[in-house]
Order: C-alpha cells, then sequence, then structure tokens
C-alpha cells in the first residue's frame, strides 16, 4: 500500500521562473493538503484540495497555486520564484470525511533551490 | 494573532532518560491536537492525537497530556534512546480548519 508520494525529490531553480510540484496521496484518500517547511521552521500550512476545488488557504500569495485531479492527485505551482521559496515543500493526504480529527500522511518533500 | 510554542529548539537528555517536550498555544482554542515527529530530510510522521475534552492519551513509551486551562500540551517519552533522537512537532486545529504547527523541538538523547 503506497504512502503519499512527491516528484520530484529535489529542484534548483532561477529567480523568476516557475515550477510545479506533484503529488499522489496515501491509497484510499481523497484529500491534499500542502506545507511549505523553510529551514529550521516547523510546515506551514499553503492550502488544501478535495473535490478538485481548493477548500482552504493559509496566508501565501497568489503566486501560488494548486490544482486537484480526479484521480485524487495534485499539483502545486509557483510563478515568479523569489529566493524566499526556497523550503521543503510537503504534501499531505487524508480522507475528508475524518479529515478534522484524525492525523496527516506526509511525503518527504520536495527540497526546492531558488537562486 | 494565534501563536503555537513550542518551549525550546534542543533538548538534549541521556539515554533511559525522560524527555519533556511542551507546547503551550495563545489565540487559539483547538479541538484537537497533535503530536508528529520528523527526522532530517524526511517529512513528519504521526505519532498521537488528543482531544479537548481527553487529558492524556498514552502509546507504548509515549505520553501526552493537555491541558485546555493552561492552553499547554506535554509531550513525554520515558526510557529514551538514542533513536528517539529527531525533532517533534506539536499541531493543533479547531474543527473545520487546517492543522496548524509549532517550530518544533530537537530531541537528542545520547548514549
Amino acid at each position: 500500500d503506497a504512502g503519499v508520494t512527491q516528484s520530484p525529490t529535489h529542484l534548483i531553480k532561477t529567480r523568476g521562473q516557475q515550477v510545479t510540484l506533484r503529488c499522489s496521496p496515501k491509497s484510499g484518500h481523497d484529500t491534499v493538503s500542502w506545507y511549505q517547511q523553510a529551514l529550521g521552521q516547523g510546515p506551514q500550512f499553503i492550502f488544501q484540495y478535495y473535490e478538485e476545488e481548493e477548500r482552504q488557504r493559509g496566508n501565501f500569495p497568489d503566486r501560488f497555486s494548486g490544482h486537484q485531479f480526479p484521480n485524487y492527485s495534485s499539483e502545486l505551482n509557483v510563478n515568479a520564484l523569489l529566493l524566499g521559496d526556497s523550503a521543503l515543500y510537503l504534501c499531505a493526504s487524508s480522507s475528508w470525511t475524518v479529515h478534522y480529527n484524525s492525523p496527516l500522511h506526509f511525503g518527504n518533500g520536495t527540497r526546492l533551490t531558488v537562486t | 494573532s494565534q501563536k503555537i510554542e513550542q518551549n525550546s529548539e534542543a533538548l538534549n537528555i541521556q539515554e533511559g532518560k525522560t524527555a519533556t517536550l511542551t507546547c503551550n498555544y495563545t489565540n487559539y482554542s483547538p479541538a484537537y491536537l497533535q503530536w508528529y515527529r520528523q527526522d532530517p530530510g524526511r517529512g513528519p510522521v504521526f505519532l498521537l492525537l488528543i482531544r479537548e475534552n481527553e487529558k492524556e492519551k498514552r502509546k507504548e513509551r509515549l505520553k501526552v497530556t493537555f491541558d485546555t486551562t493552561l492552553k499547554q500540551s506535554l509531550f513525554h517519552i520515558t526510557a529514551s534512546q538514542p533513536a528517539d533522537s529527531a525533532t517533534y512537532l506539536c499541531a493543533l486545529n479547531q474543527a473545520g480548519t487546517a492543522l496548524i504547527f509549532g517550530k518544533g523541538t530537537t530531541l537528542s538523547v545520547s548514549s
């Protein structure tokens, strides 16, 4: 039973470029949340997707956008990259019906470096 | 604004001792509190969940307490081992909201 998978594992981009990160949720899960984790910090909530719609959003600019596909997989897009976007991007999956009182299952993240 | 504070960035203890990590929150009324473990370069792994109407939860060598009056949770690892060395994250959410994380405490257990 595959857990949450993310790709790529590492990525190096230049300021101003655009990036797309991908996530496949754990089997049986239908909800995907994205988090940004800067070095030495805790994960910060970006947004959450269910039924192909953004359900909640954290305090992130519109440069951060996402998408969820009918198979529940998800993408995170970041436009006009800034140096400060360098971080570990984590995808977490859960089941919508028990989402708020059940644990999140995380992937191992994509390490994005912006130069 | 809502804030979650984990009392120290780093905690060093000897093998066999009990590690106690603290999580405090302000301007928040969480319905659920969770603890996660994170190893370097890996995603967080769920350890324990406790609800606002529960005082204590145990799982093997782990124990979590939740005091909504003090707005505090304590996370204990008894008989600690070097393999317990990792960063431990406290996370909270209210019903209908996303899970919010603290900065984490890095535990080092020396043999």
